[in-house]
């Protein structure tokens, strides 16, 4: 069974710069949610994805988009990438099945940095 | 907003029984309760969760009070690499309310 990686592990980008994170679920996991984590806090709910629909969105600005493809992968898109941005991102995979949305398996995450 | 309160912090001496807190008094009646850690600059790790019953797994032990108000989350013998932020949740198991809330979460340290 293949975990949940994330791509790539550390990145810095210049203010106003756009950003691509990546991340490959765990096999048979249909939902991906995207959490912000700033240093010494816990994450916070980004958005999450389940049959490439955006399915929940957390108190986040529209210059943060997602992506989920066919095969479950999935993107996180920053736009005009403020200082504030700096942060561990954080991709989790999950199941759901009819109502029911299983527990959530993070990957290693993405350090990002804006300077 | 978490919908949890957890002591900011708590120790225990390695090979010791390690019992984490956590008070949950608003929870509804169709929310879980979830436990994940998270070691040093890793993503979270799932522990454990569960409804109203107690659950065990080979990670840790989960004891819910009856009025599902508040739980503990056991590790029966504690080593140095369960240091880590403790994360108890609730949550719901349907759409947006899937999503993981995370508060502050508890910091325990092992010590030798």
């Amino acid at each position: 069974e293949t975990g949940v990686t994330q791509s790539p592990t550390h990145l810095i980008k210049t203010r106003g710069q756009q950003v691509t994170l990546r991340c490959s679920s765990q096999s048979g996991h249909n939902t991906v949610s995207w959490y912000q984590q700033a240093l010494g806090q816990g994450p916070q709910f980004i958005f999450q994805y389940y049959r490439e629909e955006e399915n929940g969105r957390g108190n986040f600005p529209p210059r943060f988009s997602g992506l989920q493809f066919p095969n479950y992968s999935s993107e996180l898109n920053v736009n005009a990438l403020e200082l504030d941005d700096s942060a561990l991102y954080l991709c989790a995979s999950s199941l759901a099945q009819g109502s029911s949305s299983y527990e959530q398996y993070f990957g290693p995450g993405t350090r990002l940095t804006v300077t | 907003d978490a919908k949890t309160t957890q002591p900011p912090s708590m120790d225990c001496a390695e090979g010791r029984a390690a019992n984490l807190p956590c008070n949950h008094s608003t929870i509804s009646g169709n929310e879980y309760v979830y436990w994940y850690r998270q070691i040093h600059s890793q993503g979270p790790q799932y522990i454990i969760h569960g409804l109203k019953n107690n659950e065990t797994n080979e990670m840790a032990s989960l004891i819910i009070t009856e009025d599902r108000k508040s739980s503990t989350l056991i590790l029966p013998h504690a080593t140095l690499r369960d240091t880590a932020v403790y994360y108890c949740i609730v949550r719901g198991l349907g759409g947006a309310n899937s999503k993981l809330t995370f508060g502050k979460g508890i910091t325990l340290s092992v010590r030798p």
